[in-house]
C-alpha cells in the first residue's frame, strides 16, 4: 500500500517567493493534517481537513500561509510570500475515521528560505 | 507553555537491555496518548497508543504505561535492538480540543541510541 506522499522532498528558494507543498493522502483516509517541525517548537499542527473541509486552522501562523484540499486525494500548503523563518520540515499526515485512529505521516518536505 | 514534555533529549542503552522513555503532560483533559518513532529523513511512524481508561498497553517488545494521577506515561522497549535507534515522540489528544478530531500535541522527542 502506498503511504502518504509528499512533494517536493526538498525545496530551496529565495525570500519573497511563493512556495507550494503537495500531499497525497492514503486512499480512503478522510482526515488530512499539515504539521511543521522546527528545532525550537518541535512538531506543530498547522491545519487539518475532514472530508476535504478545513476544520481547524488555528495553527496556521500567518495569513501568508494557506492550505487547500480540492479533492480527497490531494492537498496543498502554500506560503506567499516566504520568509527565512518559514524554514522547517513540513509533514503531511492522514488518518481514517475517529480521533483514536493513528495518523500516518509522509516523509516531509525540507524547506529552506534564503 | 509545553503541554507535553519529554525531558530527556537523548538516551543511550546497550543492546538487549530495557529502554525506558518518559513523557509528562499538564492538560488533565488529555485522554488518548500515542508514541511515534522517527528515523532521519522519514516521517514519524505510529508505534503504540493508550486510552486513559487503561494503565498499560503491550505490543510485542513495546509497552506503554500510563499514570494519570502523575500525568506521566512511559514507553518500555524490551529487549532493545540497534534498529530501535531513532527519535521517539510522545503525543496526546483531548476530545473536543481543537475540533472534533482532537489535535495531537507532540513532545519534542527523545533520541534513543541502542549500542551493539
Amino acid at each position: 500500500d502506498a503511504g502518504v506522499i509528499q512533494s517536493p522532498r526538498h525545496e530551496v528558494t529565495e525570500m519573497g517567493q511563493e512556495v507550494t507543498l503537495r500531499c497525497k493522502p492514503i486512499s480512503g483516509h478522510d482526515y488530512l493534517f499539515w504539521y511543521r517541525q522546527t528545532m525550537m517548537r518541535g512538531l506543530e499542527l498547522l491545519i487539518y481537513f475532514n472530508n476535504n473541509v478545513p476544520i481547524d486552522d488555528s495553527g496556521m501562523p500567518e495569513d501568508r500561509f494557506s492550505a487547500k484540499m480540492p479533492n480527497a486525494s490531494f492537498s496543498t500548503l502554500k506560503i506567499q510570500p516566504s520568509e527565512p523563518r518559514d524554514s522547517a520540515v513540513y509533514f503531511c499526515a492522514s488518518s481514517l475515521g475517529s480521533r483514536n485512529q493513528p495518523q500516518h505521516f509522509g516523509d516531509g518536505t525540507r524547506l529552506s528560505i534564503l | 507553555d509545553q503541554q507535553v514534555k519529554q525531558n530527556s533529549p537523548s538516551l543511550s542503552v546497550q543492546e538487549g537491555r530495557i529502554s525506558i522513555l518518559n513523557c509528562d503532560y499538564t492538560n488533565s483533559m488529555f485522554d488518548y496518548f500515542l508514541w511515534y518513532k522517527k528515523y532521519p529523513a522519514e516521517g514519524p511512524t505510529f508505534l503504540i497508543s493508550i486510552s486513559s481508561i487503561k494503565d498499560k498497553n503491550e505490543d510485542g517488545r513495546f509497552t506503554v504505561f500510563l499514570n494519570k494521577s502523575a500525568k506521566h506515561l512511559s514507553l518500555h522497549i524490551v529487549p532493545s535492538q540497534p534498529g530501535d535507534s531513532a527519535v521517539y515522540f510522545c503525543a496526546a489528544s483531548a476530545r473536543g480540543y481543537g475540533g472534533s478530531q482532537g489535535n495531537l500535541i507532540f513532545g519534542k522527542g527523545t533520541k534513543l541510541s541502542v549500542k551493539p
